[in-house]
């Protein structure tokens, strides 16, 4: 298994400003990712950040407006820029663990108020 | 590209109460099934798996989920539900070569005591 913390676990930001969140894996891991969950929906997935080469993003998401970072194999950022209400969500970082029969473990999430 | 449909939005029991939420996928290839629960406040926890072998998979806190390849399903089921287990239920399947799962929009599960 993994243990995923984030960074922030909340915040409320006004129109137009970029958070940044921090995502922190506790063990070494190949492919992190960031999904988005909206009330009621399920979890969407934004982009793969694999260490050492470009995110690859969903249909839907650019980097211009959700720029990623995977400095090492243990972290990972995901920036929401010049924010607007409908990115009022919550935002995971998850990564994937065991090989071949591998699964996804969940951080505990961002929320974001965008007002 | 694949689908999961989990059709009960919202499901409503008293302790005791059996359990069971329907998941559908829409792929006719390999597939690995996963359920997640999300407990109010909590982040998503792996509640089981299927990669291969016995269809009946059991998992964390009495759950069990049947793979039927034949109807394309993964329910998740409970004998008795308590109040702890008020949740948000997420079934996800991942199809051969993807790493990446899709999710279905989950169940609301409200276990009144």
């Amino acid at each position: 298994s993994a243990v995923i913390s984030q960074k922030p676990s909340r915040d409320i930001c006004q129109r137009g400003t970029s958070l940044t969140i921090q995502c922190q894996v506790d063990s070494q891991v190949t492919m992190m990712f960031w999904y988005r969950q909206q009330p009621g929906q399920s979890l969407t997935l934004i982009a793969t950040a694999n260490q050492g080469s470009e995110a690859t993003y969903e249909s839907g998401f650019v980097i211009d407006k959700f720029p990623i970072s995977r400095p090492n194999l243990t972290f990972s950022t995901l920036t929401v820029s010049n924010m607007s209400p409908e990115d009022s969500s919550i935002y995971l970082c998850s990564v994937a663990v065991g090989g071949s029969t591998d699964t996804q473990y969940f951080g505990p999430g961002t929320r974001l108020t965008v007002l | 590209a694949q689908s999961v449909s989990q059709h009960n939005h919202h499901v409503i029991l008293s302790e005791a109460a059996s359990l069971e939420l329907g998941c559908n996928y829409s792929y006719g290839g390999t597939v690995n099934l996963f359920w997640y629960v999300q407990y109010p406040g909590q982040h998503l926890q792996l509640l089981l798996k299927y990669f291969s072998g016995d269809p009946l998979v059991k998992g964390i806190k009495g759950f069990e989920a049947e793979f039927i390849k034949s109807k394309f399903s993964f329910n998740l089921r409970k004998p008795s539900v308590q109040w702890s287990d008020t949740a948000e239920y997420f079934c996800a399947v991942r199809t051969g070569g993807s790493y990446i799962p899709t999710f279905g929009r989950g169940t609301s599960l409200i276990v009144h005591p």
